[in-house]
Formats: structure tokens, C-alpha cells, sequence
């Protein structure tokens, strides 16, 4: 069965600096995957998605996130974040073919003036 | 354009009543899913939707969750004789078909048994 980790359930970080969300997943075949990000008082919305190809992804913000394959990972990246990238982050994963996505439980990123 | 609503955005309701939550995808969108979300945790896919017929509710716990999609539009999902358990955030999202489409994700309901 498919299952996603992130590392890290909160992460706080002053404005303009780098950050990184961790991604593990487990799969037992070849995978989609996906970053979600929920402003607060908002729905869920797509940041970026890998399908195949590159293995770097990038995505809507400034955002981008690479899947490494060996240590079935994809974690994102931002090289200075800003007061509004405040949001809860979810890595998701679905296999091939398949519609249903599993998620993961989500970080909370923080960003301090 | 308009996004995926799902009506009520609140619910409050005694154990053991039954209720409805509804959902209105984004228009053309084949593609309708289901999630729970409980506090802290991420959403768990409960039950999706091609057109009129569920593909999968592998997800759904229990035999008291029900969904319908009647006219491939508009989807209700139903729970019966409600626990406590079931509180959470219950998420709607649509897409086109497809491996690669986004899902498009509602607010949400969110659901309190008392």
C-alpha cells in the first residue's frame, strides 16, 4: 500500500530565507506525485506535480521540488519565502493509472518577519 | 469562474441523526471525489466518481457512509446514525479524466457530532 511521510508536521522560518518541506513516500510501483498547499480559510490547491520526465518540478510561487527515485522522495524547495507562502503544505502520492491520491499529513510552514 | 462548493460549510448535529453533505463540482468536470480530513492529519480519500458511477469507495469506513452522484453533476454524501468519530473537515474536489488532471478541492464541511 501506498503511504506518504513529511518529516516535519510544523516548520518555522524568517521571511526571505530558504526552506524545504520533506516528502517520503512508499510505493510498490511507478508513481505520480504532487504538492498541496491550503492558505489559511482556503480549499486545498495544486502547487506542482511530477509525472514524468525532469525530476525537477516547477510549480506555482516560486516553488519547485525534485523527485528522487532512489530515496523515493520529492521534496520542495524555495529559495526566500514570504509572509503570504504562510499555509499548510501536503505531499500526495497516486500510482499510475490510478485516481485516488494518498496524503500525507501535512506541514505547517511559518514564516516570521 | 466558479469553483467546487459544498454546502453547508458547517454542520452540527447530534449522535445517531443522519445527514447530508452536498457537493457542486466545477462545471465539466467528469471526475468527483470525496475526502475526510481530521484535525491534523491529511485528507483521506474516502469514495470517487466517473460521471454517474462510484470507481472506487475502497475508502468509505463503514456501511453507514453512503454517496450518490445521481446525474453526474452534483454529489451528496450521506452518513447514517452519526458518531462522534465522524467529526471532521469533508472535503469535495473535481477534475477533468485523467491521470494528470488537477483536482480542483471545495472549503470543505465541516462536520461536529455531539
Amino acid at each position: 500500500a501506498q503511504s506518504v511521510t513529511q518529516l516535519d508536521s510544523q516548520v518555522p522560518v524568517f521571511e526571505e530565507a530558504p526552506v524545504e518541506l520533506r516528502c517520503n513516500y512508499s510505493s510498490s510501483v511507478s508513481v505520480y506525485l504532487f504538492w498541496y498547499v491550503q492558505y489559511p480559510n482556503q480549499g486545498l490547491q495544486l502547487l506542482l506535480k511530477y509525472l514524468s520526465g525532469s525530476t525537477l518540478v516547477k510549480g506555482i510561487n516560486g516553488f519547485e521540488a525534485e523527485f528522487n527515485k532512489s530515496q523515493t522522495s520529492f521534496h520542495l524547495r524555495k529559495p526566500s519565502v514570504h509572509i503570504s507562502d504562510t499555509a499548510e503544505y501536503f505531499c500526495a502520492v497516486s500510482d499510475w493509472g490510478a485516481q485516488k491520491l494518498v496524503f500525507g499529513q501535512g506541514t505547517r510552514l511559518t514564516i516570521n518577519p | 469562474g466558479a469553483g467546487v462548493s459544498q454546502t453547508p460549510s458547517n454542520k452540527v448535529t447530534e449522535k445517531g441523526k443522519y445527514v447530508e453533505l452536498r457537493c457542486d463540482p466545477i462545471s465539466g468536470h467528469t471526475a468527483l471525489y470525496w475526502y475526510r480530513q481530521s484535525l491534523g492529519q491529511g485528507p483521506e480519500f474516502l469514495i470517487y466518481f466517473q460521471g454517474t458511477g462510484a470507481a472506487d469507495d475502497s475508502g468509505l469506513p463503514n456501511d453507514r457512509f453512503f454517496a450518490v452522484r445521481p446525474e453526474g453533476s452534483v454529489s451528496t454524501l450521506k452518513i447514517q446514525r452519526t458518531e462522534r468519530g465522524d467529526s471532521a473537515v469533508y472535503l469535495c474536489a473535481s477534475s477533468l479524466w485523467g491521470y494528470n488532471s488537477p483536482l480542483h478541492f471545495g472549503n470543505g464541511t465541516r462536520l461536529t457530532v455531539t
